[in-house]
This record gives C-alpha cells, structure tokens and sequence, in this order.
C-alpha cells in the first residue's frame, strides 16, 4: 500500500537518551517533513528537506537532528531526550515545498520520562 | 506574528449542517488548506482554496475571503463519522504551513 510508514508507533524513553524516529515513503515524493503535534497547539514544523540531500530547519528545531541520504527516507534523531520532547510525532510528505497537500504517516507517540 | 484562530470544540446533530471557522494573519498568502483528522490517526486533506469564492466537494464545501483574511469549512448532511478535529492551515509567502490548533467537532444523534 503506497503511503508513509513510521517507526516506532509508540515508544517511552528515559530522559538523556537517544532516539530515531524513522520514516519511509514509496511516493516518490521530492518534499520531507517532520511535525510535532501537542494538546491545544496546531502542528508545529521541526525540520524539513526538499529533495535528498537538503535539509531545513523549521519552527521548533532545537533538539531535532534529521537526514536525507535518500528520496524514500527522513529519519527523525533526538540526540538527548528530555520530557518536553514528550509529544505525537508525524512525518508527511508532498509532491513539493509549494504544495500543501501533504501526506501524513500515522505518528509516533514519543514519551520522555 | 503569524496566526490561525479557530474555535476549539464544535457540537451539531446528525444529519445537520455545521459552519466551521477559521481566521488567519500570515506574511503573505499562498493558499488556504482543510484537513480532517480522527482522534487517534494522522491528518488527511479535505480542500484547498487559493482564489476567493465557494469550493464544493461533494458534503464538504470551503470558502475563502482573502481580504478579509477568513475561511469557512461547511460539512452537509451530517454522519457519525464525520466526529473529528477538522485543521486549517495557511501557506505563508515562504510556502511554509502555518497550522491552525483545530476545531473537534462532537455529532451527537
């Protein structure tokens, strides 16, 4: 089935740790983007990545380290996990920067404890 | 700054109509965009509105006032189904999405 997929679905981390949220997409889709979604607040943009190769940092970037070896994946890493990180996490893609309509994977649901 | 306002929780009856809201103060406009997302699952795309005017998709239509910095997102003929936080987003001139907090709309019987 043509989509995004994400790893892991859910996961509870303790705090200082290292984690990668990854994300695969078989669209062929140039446009890369990681989102996190908290209570009461609209998405929020971590880091995105036009085509492979290039990245860009979004709103909230500061903690967030992401890759782009390869059209298919954009691998999410928090180098030291701390409890503000603690949120849903989706990974979207589109057929480019200028076209908001983005295909969404089905989250990650991160807690840091 | 840049914001989406639209209200937080909405309640209508099956089989009703409900007007969903949203108002919007972005540097620069390059679109207005409608997500749908269920409680529990990831966002997908309802409609997309650039030019000012009615956009109609089959029980959900958009309208977009550029001047008047306002949208609205109207669901007809109400389902169950239909009970899920509905997302506006406006691209800003660096065609980056800024995203609305969402409307959860409750259809009770």
């Amino acid at each position: 089935i043509a989509g995004i997929t994400q790893a892991p679905t859910s996961q509870i981390l303790a705090a200082g740790r290292r984690m990668t949220l990854r994300c695969t997409q078989d669209m062929r889709h140039n446009a890369m983007y990681w989102y996190r979604q908290d209570l009461g607040l609209g998405l929020r943009l971590i880091h995105y990545s036009n085509t492979a190769g290039t990245t860009g940092k979004g709103e909230v970037p500061d903690g967030y380290s992401v890759s782009r070896a390869n059209t298919d994946d954009f691998p999410l890493t928090l180098a030291s996990a701390v409890p503000s990180q603690t949120s849903v996490y989706f990974c979207a893609s589109s057929e480019g920067l200028n076209t908001g309509e983005l295909f969404f994977g089905e989250g990650s649901r991160l807690t840091v404890l | 700054g840049q914001n989406i306002d639209q209200p937080t929780e909405m309640t209508a009856t099956e089989g009703a109509i409900v007007q969903i809201n949203c108002t919007y103060q972005t540097s620069g406009f390059n679109g207005l965009f409608w997500y749908q997302q269920h409680a529990g699952e990831a966002p997908t795309f309802l409609s997309y509105n650039v030019l000012d005017g009615l956009e109609e998709k089959g029980r959900f239509s958009s309208f977009l006032s550029r001047s008047k910095g306002y949208s609205y997102l109207l669901l007809k003929e109400l389902q169950m189904k239909d009970s899920a936080s509905y997302l506006c987003a406006v691209m800003d001139s660096n065609y980056q999405l800024i995203w609305g907090a969402g409307t959860k709309l409750i259809i009770k019987p």
